[in-house]
């Protein structure tokens, strides 16, 4: 089966943007969608599909894609946003398992 | 609201069994395809099963086929994990997610904790 990869940790200024990838073979074929996880939560999702945002998840971010890497990128990031950040896809080799990737640390210094 | 609850999680010896539930609300819970993913304290998120609307097909990763059965009960509303011949490996918080577009999960429960040791 396929991996994910992403950094393990990323930092931020206040007020900054900061690009979070994720990369592997079946994101030439299906779509990353990213969540956020603060600690001791459940994870929730900020981008899904091309570039959508579930309601209430600020404009702050957004997503993109090319060939086999994923990016979440957060435009201005706020204290809050420091957390956990997966990135998933189906598998290229059957759709209906599911990849993450190992998670990024977001700081926001 | 969209609600998802596990329950059934603990202590549990190697070689034991337990089943997990997971009980949904506030939408129609047979349109929607639903999975387990886990996450071992401090690390990260691993998908786990995943089922379709009715139950008629199923996945599992590798590392929990043959031991791990999912299914669902759509009359109840609700999500099993049944775990049998646990090892200390599988201990692990436990959530159930259900599948939004693009394979993405837009809601997830808060998670059980299953802890497997002697």
């Amino acid at each position: 089966s396929s991996e994910l990869t992403q950094d393990p940790a990323v930092s931020v200024a206040l007020g900054q943007t900061v690009r979070i990838t994720c990369q592997g073979d079946s994101l030439r074929s299906h779509y990353a969608s990213w969540s956020q996880q603060k600690p001791g939560q459940a994870p929730v999702l900020v981008i899904f599909g091309k570039n959508n945002r579930p309601s209430g998840i600020p404009d702050r971010f957004s997503g993109s894609s090319s060939g086999d890497t994923a990016s979440l990128t957060i435009t201005g990031a706020q204290a809050e946003d420091e957390a956990d950040y997966y990135c998933n896809s189906r598998d290229s080799g059957d759709s209906h398992h599911m990849l993450f990737g190992g998670g990024t640390k977001l700081t926001v210094l | 609201e969209v609600q998802l609850v596990e329950s059934g999680g603990g202590l549990v010896q190697p070689g034991g069994s337990l089943r997990l539930s997971c009980a949904a609300s506030g939408f129609t819970f047979s349109n929607y395809w639903m999975h387990w993913v886990r996450q071992v304290p401090g690390k990260g998120l691993v998908w786990v099963s995943h089922t379709n609307s009715d139950g008629s097909s199923t996945r599992y990763a590798d590392s929990v086929k043959g031991r791990f059965t999912i299914s669902r009960d759509n009359a109840r509303n609700t999500l099993y994990l049944q775990m049998n011949s646990l090892r200390a490996e599988d201990t692990a918080v436990y959530y159930c997610a259900r599948e939004h577009t693009w394979g993405s999960f837009d809601y997830w429960g808060q998670g059980i904790l299953v802890t497997v040791s002697s």
